[in-house]
C-alpha cells in the first residue's frame, strides 16, 4: 500500500524559507505513470495547488506561486521536496503531498498533512 | 479566490438527496475529467469520485457525479450524519497546466 509522509518545521520565521520532504513508501517514485505534487489548505480556507514534479525532475508551479517555489526530487531516498521562500503569515498552512496523473488531480494517494506556522 | 466555483454549504435532512454544483470553465472542466473529494476536520482530502463519475473501491454508490459542458455536480443520496464534511471538486486545468479546486462546501447534516 503506498504511503506518502510529510515531515519539516512546524514552524518557519517571516522572510525566511519554509523547507518540506514527502517521503513514499510501499511504491516506486519512479513510476513513470505518476506525477508527485504539493497542496497547501490555510487555516479554515481551500485547497491549492503549489506545484508537481516527475521523477525525471521536470517541474510545474501555480503561476501565482512559481517565483518563490522549487520542488525537487531524489529518487534514490524516494523523497521529494518543497522550498517556499520569503515566507509570510498567509503561507501558515496545512502542506500536503499526493500523487496525481497527468491531465487529471490528485487521486487517492494523499500524506496526513504538516501545518506550518510562519511567525516570530 | 478559487478557479472552480462551489457554494460554502449546503444542507439536507437524514435520507434526503443533496446535490453540490460545480462551476468551471472551458480550461478545466469543460475539457478535462472532474474529481470529487471529502474531508472531515483535521484529516486530508480523501478521494470520492475521479474522472466525473467513477467511484474508488469503498465508496458507496449514494455518492454519485456528473458532468456537463463547464459544470460538474455531486449528488449524495440517502444522507446521513455521517457525511457532514467539506466536500472540493477538482479539474486539471490546461490554461495553468496543472490541476485547480473549488472553494469547497460545507455539507451539514440537520
Amino acid at each position: 500500500q503506498l504511503q506518502l509522509q510529510e515531515s519539516g518545521p512546524g514552524l518557519v520565521k517571516p522572510s525566511e524559507t519554509l523547507s518540506l520532504t514527502c517521503t513514499v513508501s510501499g511504491g516506486s517514485i519512479s513510476s513513470s505513470s505518476y506525477y508527485w505534487g504539493w497542496i497547501r489548505q490555510p487555516p479554515g480556507k481551500g485547497l491549492e495547488w503549489i506545484g508537481s514534479i516527475y521523477y525525471s525532475g521536470s517541474t510545474y508551479y501555480n503561476p501565482s506561486l512559481k517565483s518563490r517555489v522549487t520542488i525537487s526530487v531524489d529518487t534514490s531516498k524516494k523523497h521529494f521536496s518543497l522550498k517556499l521562500s520569503s515566507v509570510t503569515a498567509a503561507d501558515t498552512a496545512v502542506y500536503y503531498c499526493a500523487r496525481h496523473q497527468w491531465l487529471l488531480p490528485f487521486g487517492d494517494y494523499w500524506g496526513q498533512g504538516t501545518l506550518v506556522t510562519v511567525s516570530s | 479566490q478559487s478557479v472552480l466555483t462551489q457554494p460554502p454549504s449546503a444542507s439536507g435532512t437524514p435520507g434526503q438527496r443533496v446535490t453540490i454544483p460545480c462551476s468551471g470553465s472551458s480550461s478545466n472542466i469543460g475539457s478535462n475529467f472532474v474529481f470529487w473529494y471529502q474531508q472531515f476536520p483535521g484529516t486530508a482530502p480523501k478521494l470520492l469520485i475521479y474522472r466525473n463519475n467513477q467511484r474508488p473501491s469503498g465508496v458507496p454508490d449514494r455518492f454519485s457525479g456528473s458532468k456537463s459542458g463547464t459544470s460538474a455536480s455531486l449528488a449524495i443520496s440517502g444522507l446521513r450524519s455521517g457525511d457532514e464534511a467539506d466536500y472540493y471538486c477538482a479539474a486539471w486545468d490546461d490554461s495553468l497546466s496543472g490541476p485547480v479546486f473549488g472553494g469547497g462546501t460545507k455539507l451539514t447534516v440537520l
